[in-house]
């Protein structure tokens, strides 16, 4: 059965360094997101990605944030300048269309110290 | 602005007990989605089922139902008979048909005894 992948799956960085976070969505999909969860805490949106632009973003996804389909394959999400409170799990999540069933991936686990 | 609540944070219950789930939700849309994602101990996020708003029949799958009443803005999820594997973060969420973010709900952690 087709699913997410996401690597890494535990990325240990120091404050201030850029990450970047991959993502692999499902190969009919259209729709891509990324939502974060911190530790304990429910599930947030951060951005849904569509014909290469984003189609809608949250208030967390500032300009430290930014994402990119580089090839036909991968999406990813970059976090430029990390800080302390971007210490999250960090979910990619894909759909066939926008209203659709998103399917997420297993989680990157973002540690900044 | 859409909004989801769970007003149960954590629930314990024996195994073979039945147990349900509340959720309710707010939006000012008509058309609108609902899901409910288990989060295991592992982390992932695993579907579970997704409804639209013009359809309030119960839906049954195995030891899992769902009773969607719009007259009550919830979507309540049922687990019947109980097991040590059902133990878990369960999150209700809504979508929009005029946007494509899901809203979560703050998650109702479920602990099944043996």
């Amino acid at each position: 059965e087709p699913e997410v992948t996401q690597t890494p799956s535990h990325q240990v960085t120091q404050m201030g360094q850029e990450v970047i976070l991959r993502c692999v969505p499902i190969s009919n999909h259209l729709y891509f997101y990324w939502y974060r969860q911190i530790l304990g805490q429910k599930v947030e949106f951060l951005v849904s990605f569509y014909n290469n632009e984003i189609s809608e973003k949250s208030e967390i996804f500032d300009d430290q944030f930014s994402v990119e389909r580089p090839d036909g394959s991968n999406f990813t999400l970059k976090i430029r300048s990390t800080k302390l409170e971007d210490s999250a799990m960090y979910f990619c999540a894909s759909s066939i269309l926008g209203a659709d069933t998103q399917y997420f991936g297993p989680g990157t686990r973002l540690t900044v110290l | 602005a859409q909004k989801v609540t769970q007003a149960q944070t954590e629930i314990s219950v024996v195994e073979k007990e039945d147990v349900t789930l509340d959720c309710v939700y707010e939006t000012r849309d008509t058309t609108y989605y609902l899901f409910w994602y288990k989060q295991p101990p592992s982390g992932e996020l695993v579907f579970l089922i997704r409804r639209n708003s013009f359809d309030e029949q119960n839906e049954i799958s195995g030891r899992y139902s769902w009773n969607f009443q719009k007259s009550t803005s919830s979507f309540n999820f049922t687990i019947t008979a109980s097991q040590v594997v059902d133990s878990a973060v369960y999150f209700c969420a809504l979508s929009e048909s005029s946007g494509d973010k899901l809203t979560f709900g703050t998650g109702t952690r479920l602990a099944v005894r043996p």
